[in-house]
């Protein structure tokens, strides 16, 4: 049981590069999420989807667009990277109960020069 | 829109001691949960636990405890006997309970662990 899986661990973009974060869960789970953090800051919601075929926005999705391939996969692309985009990006997901908690992948850390 | 409050950027704490981390939020809703997440040094987010408004009773992990005050708006974390491996950035989040809402989430606190 993996849990939640981020792909690639680590990435560095040049500006104006593009690139797709791919995140897959094995739980069952039918919302998915995707959050930046930087230093100070927490981490804030970009995008989520709360069950397959929906999408929503969060606090910080300019810039983002994702795409909800099927229960399992919540992916995020960046379409032109900017150095603001520098951030580590967490994909998390829940069962969508009530009660449910929300399980984190490990993390990529991506650089955009 | 909710917002959580984590006013003490670092704290440290000797090694067997008790600390205890503060969070505060502001919400207008009457049924939610709040989280403590632990990230240590690894990057991956752990769930340390959790406490629903509802329930008047603080929610306790072993050495891990909340102090949940409602009227206040204030939950705050208690970390007993600490070890070396409680050493990490702690993240308060809130939730409500309505629908399949995200995670609020403090900007965190990084709790050093002297031997």
């Amino acid at each position: 049981n993996a849990g939640v899986t981020q792909t690639p661990k680590f990435q560095v973009l040049k500006t104006g590069q593009s690139m797709t974060l791919q995140c897959a869960q094995d739980m069952n789970h039918n919302s998915m999420y995707w959050y930046r953090q930087d230093p100070g800051m927490g981490l804030r919601l970009i995008y989520y989807s709360a069950s397959e075929g929906t999408t929503d926005k969060g606090e910080v999705p300019n810039g983002y667009n994702v795409s909800r391939l099927n229960k399992r996969e919540f992916s995020l692309r960046l379409e032109s990277a900017a150095p603001s985009q520098t951030s580590v990006y967490f994909c998390a997901s829940s069962s969508g109960l009530p009660t449910d908690t929300q399980y984190f992948g490990p993390g990529t850390r991506l650089t955009v020069l | 829109a909710q917002t959580v409050t984590q006013s003490q950027p670092e704290m440290s704490v000797q090694e067997a001691e008790t600390v205890t981390l503060s969070c505060t939020y502001d919400t207008s809703e009457s049924d939610y949960y709040l989280f403590w997440y632990k990230q240590p040094p690894s990057r991956q987010m752990i769930l340390v636990i959790r406490q629903e408004a509802y329930k008047q009773q603080n929610a306790t992990e072993n050495r891990f405890s909340v102090n949940f005050q409602k009227a206040a708006k204030s939950f705050s974390l208690k970390i007993s006997d600490s070890q070396l491996g409680d050493a990490a950035m702690y993240f308060c989040a809130y939730r409500t309970r309505s629908g399949n809402t995200p995670l609020v989430f403090g900007k965190g606190t990084r709790l050093s662990v002297i031997a």
